[in-house]
């Protein structure tokens, strides 16, 4: 299995409160995503990595910004939390990137915001 | 314009092979198809993807169409691990490291 990490895997926090979603990696892969989870929706892309330091948003990207300092922890920050972010969130990673590569994903963080 | 269109679901009876189809017909000529899975409570897995030949991998098989516009996806054998959501996916033209994951075709085996 490819080595991600994604902590916390439970949590549930207020209305307006800042959340961090943090995706730890051993493969040395280029890629991290994240990608957030809703019935109805199926899984859209949040915000992607494709090396330290450079990142861009994906299609849903509002109310989310990240971070990729080193190349094995890509965060995930809501900086005021609102209901409408309560989903399962998954890190992946790839080391070719999306058309030609393989994507490993993380086991979820599931977030509620109350 | 990256969408793909599945069954939403199917069934299959355990140690019998299982024809999975999705339809492309917009797919571009460099996009690959990807296939993914997911089991209840977990993230997405990875299952096959290819370009115009057909592979095999010691998951599937994918059989892609002469003219791109549909594949399939083959389990040999089916198990009831095998049971979970399946994606056909292809990356979305407006970003290029994303992909668009439909609602997909939920198999279920039975025993």
């Amino acid at each position: 299995d490819a080595g991600i990490t994604q902590s916390p895997r439970h949590k549930v926090t207020e209305t307006g409160t800042p959340v961090t979603l943090r995706c730890h990696q051993t493969e040395n892969h280029r890629y991290m995503y994240w990608y957030r989870q809703d019935p109805g929706h199926g899984l859209r892309l949040i915000h992607y990595s494709y090396g330290v330091k450079d990142t861009d948003k994906g299609e849903v990207s509002d109310g989310y910004s990240v971070s990729r300092s080193k190349t094995e922890d890509f965060l995930l920050t809501l900086e005021s939390a609102t209901s409408s972010q309560t989903s399962v969130y998954f890190c992946a990673i790839s080391e070719l990137g999306m058309n030609t590569g393989e994507l490993f994903f993380g086991e979820g963080s599931r977030l509620t915001v109350l | 314009d990256a969408k793909t269109t599945q069954p939403n679901s199917m069934e299959s009876n355990e140690e019998e092979p299982v024809h999975l189809p999705c339809n492309h017909s917009t797919i571009s000529g460099t996009d690959y198809i990807h296939w993914y899975r997911q089991l209840p409570s977990q993230g997405p897995e990875y299952v096959i993807h290819g370009l115009t030949s057909n592979v095999n991998n010691r998951m599937a098989s994918l059989a892609i169409a002469e003219d791109r516009k549909s594949s399939t996806l083959i389990l040999h054998r089916a198990t009831l691990r095998d049971a979970a959501v399946y994606y056909c996916i292809l990356r979305d033209p407006n970003y290029g490291q994303n992909f668009v994951f439909g609602p997909g075709t939920r198999l279920s085996v039975l025993p």
